[in-house]
């Protein structure tokens, strides 16, 4: 089974739609990472977690919240769906200290379509 | 935000050598630097990491020089499998060691 899955793998939805994307790991790190990709482009931070306690935004996190709703879980929403928020959305892991917090884990991603 | 800088891209041939070069001018310093392979419509997958000088293991060696404010990933004798976007991921010393990525590199390999 994969360390980190995200679901759904695609959908489709509609401008002004309340839309939410789940991740879940079996790592047991305490940090987790929403990010954007967008096509021809790098990854870009929406929000991250250091803790269950602990919630911080991102390089983009305005039209986005999340929940950490536990050590393994870690969600994101997009309040009223846009279609400039079209984009592949990955979740990643990683540990706390020294070499283990710059190595992060990703789930397959998300693609995330706003018609 | 990230103040990593990376070529957009590089073409290559099978059977050579590829170096790829980032500059990390504000890197703090307990930070690490790592480097990041991604696939279309992958996550992406690390590669290699150091903090200082040299580290090589069986994909890749990576190169710091002295005042670790730029870093090279060497990939060796490159294959079409290595076709990919490389990433550099450094801590970013003014927004408080969060970590980012750079913009990554697109590597074509030739055959």
């Amino acid at each position: 089974d994969a360390d980190v899955t995200q679901t759904p793998r695609n959908r489709i939805t509609k401008t002004g739609k309340r839309i939410m994307l789940e991740c879940s790991q079996t790592k047991g790190h305490d940090r987790m990472y929403w990010y954007r990709q967008d096509p021809g482009l790098g990854l870009r931070l929406i929000y991250y977690s250091f803790d269950v306690k602990d919630i911080n935004k991102g390089e983009i996190s305005d039209g986005y919240s999340v929940s950490r709703q536990a050590q393994a879980k870690f969600s994101l929403s997009l309040e009223s769906a846009i279609p400039n928020q079209t984009a592949l959305y990955f979740c990643a892991t990683s540990g706390t200290s020294g070499r283990s917090q710059n190595e992060q884990f990703f789930g397959p991603g998300t693609r995330l379509t706003v018609l | 935000l990230a103040k990593t800088t990376q070529p957009i891209s590089m073409d290559s041939y099978e059977g050579q050598e590829v170096n790829i070069t980032c500059s990390h001018n504000n890197i703090a310093t307990n930070d690490y630097i790592t480097w990041y392979q991604q696939f279309p419509s992958q996550g992406p997958r690390f590669i290699i990491q150091g903090y200082k000088t040299k580290v090589t293991n069986e994909v890749a060696s990576l190169f710091i020089p002295a005042d670790r404010k730029s870093s090279t990933l060497s990939l060796p004798r490159v294959s079409l499998s290595d076709t990919a976007v490389y990433y550099c991921l450094v801590g970013d010393k003014a927004a408080g060691n969060k970590l980012t990525f750079g913009g990554g590199t697109r590597v074509l390999v030739k055959p």
